[in-house]
């Protein structure tokens, strides 16, 4: 079975540049996560949804992050105008609505470096 | 005051030893919990769900302390390959939030 999809694994880019960071999740995952890992801050959840609909974006640093869920199997975080401080490992994670309904699967991760 | 803490190590421990994390969690609402182990340069992967009764799998042991509000984690035998970050994360299922600990980390040395 396919886990987690993202792309691109890796990313390196120039300040002020728009960095787009793609998901698809484990079919049938009806929760998808965006969390950003550092060494400082260890790992942080960005946003969450549910079936689609941004249930919780407390996370979402500033204005200049945004994450959209077009349908069940696609979602982009993008950061606009990227910046330096926004070096670190993006995680996409997904869980179902079974018995193990919180439990998140995640992808291997976007390692983003701006420069 | 942090929703989830752990201390993050290192535990430094040879091979055979046992070794056991706790991680304490703030709000009394928290209703699920659970081990992910992150290796490094990797993503975190589910290690054990814990339940309230405390559950075994292999070498590792979870418990549930309500009452004192954190988590432990138990391995037994340890091994090179255990080396990686502990990760506790606890689930407030009423207002779908989910927080992560800051990890700890394991090195098993031969």
């Amino acid at each position: 079975d396919a886990g987690v999809i993202q792309s691109p694994r890796h990313e390196v880019t120039e300040m002020g540049q728009e960095v787009t960071l793609r998901c698809k999740p484990i079919s049938g995952h009806n929760s998808l996560f965006w969390y950003r890992q550092t060494m400082m801050r260890g790992l942080e959840l960005l946003i969450y949804f549910n079936n689609n609909v941004p249930i919780d974006d407390s996370g979402m640093p500033e204005d200049r992050f945004s994450a959209k869920m077009p349908n069940a199997s696609f979602s982009t975080l993008k950061i606009q105008p990227s910046e330096p401080r926004d070096s670190a490992v993006y995680f996409c994670a997904s869980s179902g609505t079974s018995g193990r309904a919180y439990t998140q699967y995640f992808g291997p991760g976007t390692r983003l470096t701006v420069l | 005051r942090k929703e989830v803490e752990q201390d993050p190590g290192p535990f430094n421990v040879p091979e055979g030893a046992t070794v056991a994390f706790n991680c304490t969690y703030s709000n009394s609402a928290s209703q699920s919990f659970f081990w992910y182990r992150q290796d490094c340069r990797k993503e975190p992967k589910l290690l054990m769900s814990v339940y309230s009764s405390g559950n075994e799998d292999g070498r590792f042991t979870a418990q549930l302390n309500r009452a004192s509000q954190y988590i432990s984690l138990l391995i037994r035998d340890s091994k090179l390959s255990d080396s990686a970050t502990y990760l506790c994360v606890v689930v407030y299922t009423n207002f779908n939030k989910f927080y992560f600990g800051s990890g700890t980390k394991l090195n098993v040395k031969p």
